[in-house]
């Protein structure tokens, strides 16, 4: 994979449900993977930096994985609820590198 | 926590005049400022970073002549679209990094949407 990619690009959870979605990465020249969730007419909000394989870090019912040897994190949200609705955007550190490369995102849209 | 603020949030000029956006950082000096820029339905695309005092870098592609980056002190970055064209039609969104190493997490703006008649 040359680019960061997230897949859907779109979902639509019902409330109370707990969903999962997935940002692939160039796993060469790995340093840190960011997430962070952005609500509409808001600032994007950091959720999570990784850096370690195997990391796994959690935020509330918010929660991501990290494989770097394959080139990837899954987000994980657990019990949707309609204040979870935004955009999931993730991004990759290069090493040594400060440029951050995004993904195109995964909008979340929760209903009640 | 850390906020970014970012003027103005949206902007319509006419085409060959020159925007000004202002980045700021209210609460914290930042060290390194990233200004993107997304069109419509694609990613955050990184145009250029720019650290206080020193000239910005820019990413390939992006004329440095046409977008003008200032980072005169810790707490705020402009970037001016000089003779500003219709393709230059796009959502600009700022982001500061708070400390010295490049894996902290970014405190972003709101954006601001520009649109050249």
């Amino acid at each position: 994979i040359l680019n960061v990619e997230q897949s859907p690009q779109s979902l639509h959870v019902q409330e109370g449900d707990s969903t999962n979605f997935t940002c692939s990465f160039p796993s060469s020249n790995f340093y840190a993977l960011h997430w962070y969730r952005w609500e509409t007419a808001k600032s994007p909000e950091a959720l999570f930096v990784m850096t370690l394989n195997g990391d796994e870090k959690k935020k509330g019912r918010i929660s991501a994985t990290l494989n770097t040897k394959e080139g990837y994190s899954y987000l994980y949200i657990k019990g949707s609820q309609p204040e979870d609705s935004a955009t999931y955007l993730c991004a990759r550190n290069k090493a040594a590198g400060n440029k951050l490369t995004f993904g195109g995102g995964t909008r979340v849209l929760v209903k009640p | 926590g850390a906020v970014v603020s970012q003027h103005p949030s949206w902007v319509i000029c006419k085409s060959g005049t020159s925007v000004k956006i202002e980045c700021r950082s209210l609460d914290f000096q930042a060290t390194t400022m990233f200004w993107y820029r997304q069109f419509p339905k694609q990613s955050l695309m990184l145009m250029a970073t720019s650290n206080e005092g020193s000239k910005a870098t820019y990413e390939q592609g992006v004329e440095k002549d046409k977008f003008l980056i200032n980072h005169a002190s810790l707490t705020l970055s402009t970037l001016t679209v000089t003779s500003a064209h219709p393709e230059d039609s796009s959502f600009y969104i700022c982001s500061a990094r708070r400390g010295a190493r490049t894996n902290e997490k970014l405190f972003f703006g709101s954006g601001t949407q520009l649109s050249v008649l």
